[in-house]
């Protein structure tokens, strides 16, 4: 079975320049996670999924950071523009979810972003 | 205060030690309990997924919750190389299923 699927592995751009990245997440997984993570820290949630309904994104810097689910699957994280503090490993995880409370997840490889 | 502390190390050990890895947390609500393992430059890999107090055991991994004094462990018996990552707490619970993490704890095993 694959796991949670990232794109694209790495990627520098230039600050004021928008970036896009990609999650595919396990399949039947109703819960969808971005998180962010900084260099000797634990990832943090920038927002969660329940299909295609952000549920909690409450951490989600809504004046550059956006995110959609389209058709509770596929899942697209974007930054416009970016500012050299965004540079970070982003983060997607898939979990059962469906409001059980299940939240065994499951991480991709990430996203590093670098940001000069 | 946060609402999960883990110490972040770094943990040094031999071969064949026997490692604990702890946090501690502050939420009562908490009732899913992982542990994650992260090498370098790749994704936390899940390890251990127990929900609430109590042990489980697979393989070489031991995980303990002890809700009444909010901490939670993790035994690798007979540690190995391979083994050298950072180690990830992570819980959740309440009507917000977000996970919450550690720092996270570098553990390195020297043959």
């Amino acid at each position: 079975e694959a796991g949670v699927v990232q794109s694209p592995r790495y990627k520098i751009i230039e600050k004021k320049q928008p970036v896009a990245f990609w999650c595919n997440p396990i399949s039947g997984h109703n819960t969808l996670y971005w998180y962010l993570q900084n260099l000797g820290q634990g990832p943090e949630l920038l927002i969660r999924y329940e299909n295609e309904e952000a549920v909690d994104d409450s951490q989600l810097p809504k004046d550059r950071f956006s995110a959609e689910r389209l058709k509770g699957v596929d899942s697209t994280l974007k930054i416009q523009p970016a500012e050299l503090g965004d540079s970070a490993v982003y983060l997607c995880a898939s979990s059962p979810g469906g409001g059980r409370g299940n939240t065994e997840a499951f991480f991709g490889q990430g996203t590093r972003l670098t940001v000069v | 205060q946060k609402e999960v502390e883990q110490d972040p190390g770094p943990l040094s050990v031999p071969e064949g030690a026997i490692v604990s890895l702890n946090c501690t947390y502050s939420n009562s609500a908490f009732q899913y309990f992982m542990w994650y393992r992260q090498y370098s430059r790749k994704g936390p890999e899940l390890l251990m997924y127990t929900y609430s107090s109590g042990n489980k055991e697979d393989g070489r991994f031991t995980a303990q919750v002890d809700k009444s004094s909010k901490y939670i462990s993790l035994f690798i018996r007979d540690s190995q190389p391979s083994d050298s990552a950072t180690y990830l707490c992570a819980m959740s619970g309440g009507s917000n299923y977000k996970l919450t993490f550690g720092k996270g704890t570098l553990l390195t095993v020297n043959p």
